[in-house]
């Protein structure tokens, strides 16, 4: 299995509402990635995960929250999000064998939020 | 050169044509740089990642070369088919430290190849 599948493909909020996006791999790989992409604006990265420990968070606002639970499911949690939040959200999970920085990194097709 | 920079923004050529985009960088504490290719509705699917410094790397028609000292890679098609029609984004990423894992996306290259 060489797929990372992301769920769901679409998400409609309320300013109000929390939910949740949800990331998984079976590729044995260790790292795990949330990135953010606005229209017509390349993908940024938000937070990374690696041994299941968030090892960056890119300044992110605390209305969302990542969570690991194990080496293969990554959810990012949303609260009190805003219409600006409003974007493609991408997770990608890579195998750590050469220190990270030239791993290469293996995208999901992206859950599309939008906030109301 | 501060951020990762894409050229030309969107691209049209005829089935057959070869074509070639750039990506520039910041040289100053570079590691690697990775190639994508993206399909509408799809997952970004990586083509490259160079490290070394007159790399180059094949797949098929398309190629990658990579200069560190100047931070710039070229990416060519040849022969370009209109299943190639996607958006070519290159990212750096940077050594160690608290930069691990990073990529910097440029905002790609759009080509269309029409039939």
């Amino acid at each position: 299995d060489t797929e990372v599948t992301q769920t769901p493909k679409h998400l409609v909020m309320g300013m109000t509402n929390k939910k949740s996006l949800k990331c998984e791999q079976h590729m044995g790989h260790r790292a795990m990635y949330w990135y953010k992409q606005k229209a017509k604006k390349p993908p940024e990265l938000m937070f990374v995960y690696s041994y299941e420990k968030l090892s960056i968070n890119e300044s992110v606002p605390s209305r969302f929250s990542p969570e690991c639970p194990n080496s293969s499911l990554l959810n990012l949690h949303l609260h009190a999000l805003q219409p600006e939040d409003s974007a493609l959200y991408l997770c990608a999970s890579s195998p750590t064998t050469s220190g990270g920085a030239s791993d290469t990194q293996y995208f999901g097709p992206g859950t599309r939020l939008t906030v109301l | 050169i501060l951020n990762v920079e894409q050229s030309p923004q969107s691209l049209h050529v005829q089935e057959g044509d070869s074509t070639n985009f750039t990506c520039s960088f910041p040289s100053s504490n570079f590691y690697a740089l990775h190639w994508y290719r993206w399909e509408t509705a799809k997952s970004p699917e990586a083509l490259f990642v160079m490290t070394l410094n007159g790399d180059e790397k094949k797949k098929g028609r398309i190629s990658a070369t990579l200069n560190t000292k100047e931070g710039y890679s070229y990416l060519y098609i040849k022969g370009s088919q209109p299943e190639d029609s996607a958006t070519y984004l290159c990212a750096s990423s940077n050594a160690g430290g608290t930069s691990y894992g990073k990529l910097t996306f440029g905002q790609g290259t759009i080509l269309t190849v029409h039939p």
